[in-house]
Formats: structure tokens, sequence, C-alpha cells
């Protein structure tokens, strides 16, 4: 089993604020990393989807950024609000066909 | 069109008996996956399907989870002797291809054995 880490495990920013959490992948054999966000009672909603060192996607607020030499990713969100409040869950593939999701950050935005 | 659908929604089961769970992919998606989320855990990979290709069961539990896929569409995860530890929620997800394809989930399946 490979390590996807994700951090920080949950936090909590009041509306309007700028917030960016990290996934942290194994940088060997490396194929995909993709963003999934879960809110509650609802099933994960892919974000993005980057194969490229030095990919950089965006979705309206929300970009996120991959170095695979050093095997990591970040999520940003620019001036959050409360609709924004989910887990956001990392996923990594490697060349092996593996497939690991991290454990998610809780996002909670306070109105 | 149509996203993944999950049933049943809710299954609640006593300890000993078997278990089925049903996945519908989205049509035309070639690789189909099952997950699984235990109380305060991350989403853990239980077994994957690719086309006709053998299924990649590296992340079952134990001798006691297996998962079929008729047709390339349909799959059935079945749970034989459930046991307290199963309960979770059971979720399929689907993509076009693997592992670049992003992976459409549905609504999940919670299983509760007494």
């Amino acid at each position: 089993i490979l390590n996807v880490e994700q951090s920080p495990q949950s936090l909590h920013v009041q509306e309007g604020d700028s917030t960016n959490f990290t996934c942290s992948f194994p940088s060997s054999n490396f194929y995909a990393l993709h963003w999934y966000r879960w809110e509650t009672a609802k099933s994960p909603e892919a974000l993005f989807v980057m194969t490229l060192n030095g990919d950089e996607k965006k979705k309206g607020r929300i970009s996120a950024t991959l170095n695979t030499k050093e095997g990591y990713s970040y999520l940003y969100i620019k001036g959050s609000q409360p609709e924004d409040s989910a887990t956001y869950l990392c996923a990594f593939s490697n060349t092996g066909n593996q497939f690991y999701f991290g454990t998610g950050t809780s996002l909670t935005v306070i109105p | 069109g149509a996203g993944v659908s999950q049933s049943p929604s809710n299954k609640v089961t006593e300890k000993g008996k078997d278990v089925e769970l049903r996945c519908d992919p989205i049509s035309g998606h070639t690789a189909l996956y099952w997950y699984r989320q235990s109380l305060g855990q991350g989403l853990e990979f239980l077994i994957y399907f690719q086309g006709n290709s053998a299924p990649d069961k590296s992340g079952l539990p134990s001798d006691r989870f297996s998962a079929e896929r008729t047709g390339g569409s349909v799959s059935t995860l079945t749970i034989q002797r459930t046991q307290q530890e199963d309960s979770a929620v059971y979720l399929c997800a689907s993509s076009l291809n693997r592992p670049q394809g992003k992976q459409f989930f549905g609504p999940g399946t919670r299983l509760t054995v007494l």
C-alpha cells in the first residue's frame, strides 16, 4: 500500500478567506493525480485530473498545481464561500495501475 | 445522461448473512471501481474492473468479499458471512479509462451489520 497524505486533516476558515491544502504522494512511477470534492450526504465529485509535472488547473475560484518530481499537489480556494465546505480528496495513480485516495482535508467555511 | 446508480441505498443485515450490492455504471465507461468508507476513515479501494481484463482484486479485505461484472456493465459486490466490521458506505465509480479518467461516483450503499 502506498501512502497518499493530505494536510491539514481539517480546517475552518472565514467566508472570503483564501486557503490551500496539500496532497503528498510517492514521486516514483507517477501516472496521474486527481482531486475530488465530497460534500456531506453526496458522492465525491471530480475537480481535476493532472498528469504532467507543472500542470496547473483552474475551475472558478478553485485551482490546483502539481509537482511530480517532489511528489506534491496543492489545491487553492480563493475567496472561500460556505458552499465550498466539503472534504477534498486527492487520489494518486501509478504506472502499475494502482490507485490510492488520501484521507482528505475537511474544510468548513464560516459565514 | 444517467449517472452511476447503486442499489440498495441502505441495507441492514444480521451478522453472518450474505449481502449483494449492485452498481450500474455510466454507459460506455469501461472502468468500474468499488470503494468503501468506514466510519471516520478515508476511501478504501476494494476492486477494479477494466473492460474484459482480469479484475484487480488487491484491495479486497478478505475472501468473504467478491465481485463480478457481467457483460462489461453491471457489477455486483458480494459479502459473505457479514461481520460488524463490514459496516460502511460502499461506493461504486466508473470512468472512461484508467488511470487518467475522472471517476464518477454513485450515491453509495450504506451497509449496517447488526
